[in-house]
C-alpha cells in the first residue's frame, strides 16, 4: 500500500539558507499534517491542511511558511534557517470520519534537516 | 487543556525481561483516541495500537499488550520477553479533534528503552 512520501530525506543548510521540505500524503487523504522533532524531543504539531486550506496552526515559527496544492502534496518551506531548526521533520496524512477514514495519522519517515 | 506525561524518561532492561512502559494523559473531552508509537534509532515513527476511549478492554499483540484504564488516566504498554530490537524511543499520544479534518496528536516526551543482550 502506498505510504506517506517525504523529500529530501537529508537536508544540509547552512545558517540563514532556506530549504522547502516536500511530501506527499497517501491517495485520498484529505488532510496533512507537519511536525518538527528535534534530537531528544518529542514530535511538536506544526501545522495541519484540510482540504488545500489551512485547518490548524501549531508552534510553527513565523519564519515558516506550508501550503498544499492541487494535488494534494504540501510544502513546508523554512526561510532564515537558525541552527535551533535543525530537527526531524515528519509529514502526516489521515482521512476524515465523513469519508469512512479512522482519522489515524499514518506517518512518513521524516526529513532530517541540519542547519550549519 | 490535553496533556501526556511519561514519566520514564529512560529504562534499561535485560533481554528476556518484561518491561513496562507508563503513559497517564489529560483531556476534558469524553472522546479521545490513545496511541502508542516507536521510534527506532533509524527515526520513523512505527504505529503500534489506537484506542478509543469507549474500550477498555486490554489488547495483547503477540509480546506486546496494553491496559488501558480510564478511572486512572492511564494508557501502560508491556513487551513481554523484550528483544535487543525493541530497543527505541516510545512515544504514547492522545488525539485531539481540533477543527474540520485535523485529528492532531499530542505526544508524550517519550521512553527510551534499551533492551541489553
Amino acid at each position: 500500500a502506498a505510504g506517506v512520501i517525504q523529500s529530501p530525506r537529508h537536508l544540509i543548510k547552512e545558517k540563514r539558507e532556506t530549504a522547502t521540505l516536500k511530501c506527499y500524503p497517501i491517495p485520498r487523504h484529505d488532510t496533512v499534517y507537519w511536525y518538527q522533532q528535534g534530537p531528544g524531543q518529542d514530535p511538536q504539531f506544526l501545522i495541519s491542511f484540510y482540504e488545500k486550506m489551512q485547518s490548524d496552526k501549531g508552534s510553527i515559527p513565523d519564519r515558516f511558511s506550508a501550503q498544499q496544492f492541487s494535488d494534494y502534496h504540501s510544502e513546508l518551506n523554512m526561510s532564515s534557517l537558525e541552527l535551533g531548526d535543525s530537527a526531524l521533520y515528519f509529514c502526516a496524512s489521515s482521512l476524515g470520519s465523513q469519508w469512512g477514514g479512522t482519522g489515524e495519522l499514518f506517518f512518513g519517515e521524516g526529513s532530517r534537516l541540519t542547519v550549519l | 487543556a490535553q496533556k501526556v506525561t511519561q514519566a520514564q524518561t529512560e529504562i534499561s532492561v535485560v533481554e528476556k525481561e518484561d518491561v513496562t512502559l507508563d503513559c497517564v494523559y489529560e483531556t476534558r473531552d469524553t472522546t479521545y483516541y490513545l496511541f502508542w508509537y516507536k521510534q527506532p534509532p533509524s527515526g520513523e515513527l512505527v504505529f503500534l495500537i489506537r484506542r478509543n476511549s469507549f474500550d477498555e478492554q486490554n489488547e495483547i499483540s503477540g509480546r506486546y499488550s496494553w491496559n488501558f484504564q480510564k478511572s486512572t488516566s492511564s494508557f501502560n504498554f508491556t513487551i513481554t520477553a523484550s528483544q535487543v530490537v525493541d530497543s527505541a524511543v516510545y512515544f504514547c499520544a492522545l488525539r485531539l479533534n481540533s477543527g474540520a479534518g485535523s485529528y492532531q496528536l499530542t505526544f508524550g516526551k517519550g521512553t527510551k528503552l534499551s533492551v541489553i543482550p
